[in-house]
């Protein structure tokens, strides 16, 4: 199976400021990773699939790059419905997908 | 705009079958990959297992299961009523989760997520 571990686990920011999330694979994933955001009390949503594509409607602040093993999600200026826990999932050679366990980020 | 419910049982008692129900709207069931997914504060969230149509057969879906869970397992559709269920047998406190249906794109990524079902399993 392979384990995504995210980075950092809380990430403190204020509004404005750009946000950089970690995800690293244990093996190579090629391209084949998803970001997604949960708010509290929600599903998640995905944001960024194969690595660096937004999904509908996903504004272009957020972004996604990376490939093989280290995987990044920027959030250039943050917005307030932005402070959520994103997860990073890999669907190389799916089934099965796995997640990373979560970056919590949070209004400094 | 495909979307999803669940319900069922909020809680099931130790060793005994966890079934839950998921409703579609906005779409067949025919027409899309579906999996199932629960979410822990310990281990996260999990992929449960998924199920699709190949061809145009109604009456061979294929399924497919996390190892770790397949033998517990399993995920079944009415086509009728347009819904997808999830069985899990002999289940104890670790089975204590969010339950999420979903539909997931052949690449593996989850497109649209049910709002989640609250399962404890407790005496």
């Amino acid at each position: 199976e392979i384990v995504l571990t995210q980075s950092p686990g809380t990430l403190s920011l204020s509004p404005g400021e750009r946000a950089t999330l970690s995800c690293r694979a244990s093996q190579n994933v090629g391209s084949d990773l998803a970001w997604y955001q949960q708010k509290p009390g929600q599903a998640p949503r995905l944001l960024i699939y194969d690595a660096s594509d937004r999904a509908t409607g996903i504004p272009a602040r957020f972004s996604g790059s990376g490939s093989g093993t280290d995987f990044t999600l920027t959030i250039s200026s943050l917005e307030p419905e932005d402070f959520a826990v994103y997860y990073c999932q890999q669907r190389y050679n799916w089934p099965p997908i796995t997640f990373g366990q979560g970056t919590r980020l949070e209004i400094k | 705009q495909v979307q999803l419910q669940e319900s069922g049982p909020g809680l099931v008692k130790p060793s005994e079958t966890l079934s839950l129900t998921c409703s579609v709207s906005g779409g067949s069931i025919r027409n899309f990959y579906w999996t199932w997914l629960r979410q822990t504060p310990g281990k996260g969230l999990e992929w449960i297992g998924y199920i699709y149509y190949s061809g145009n057969t109604d009456y061979n879906p294929n399924t497919d299961y996390n190892p770790s869970l397949e033998s517990r397992v399993t995920i079944s559709r009415d086509t009728s009523n347009n819904q997808l269920s999830l069985r899990l047998s002999s289940v104890t406190a670790a089975d204590t989760a969010i339950y999420y249906c979903a539909a997931i794109s052949v690449s593996g990524y989850i497109l649209v997520w049910g709002q989640g079902n609250l399962v404890t399993v407790s005496s």
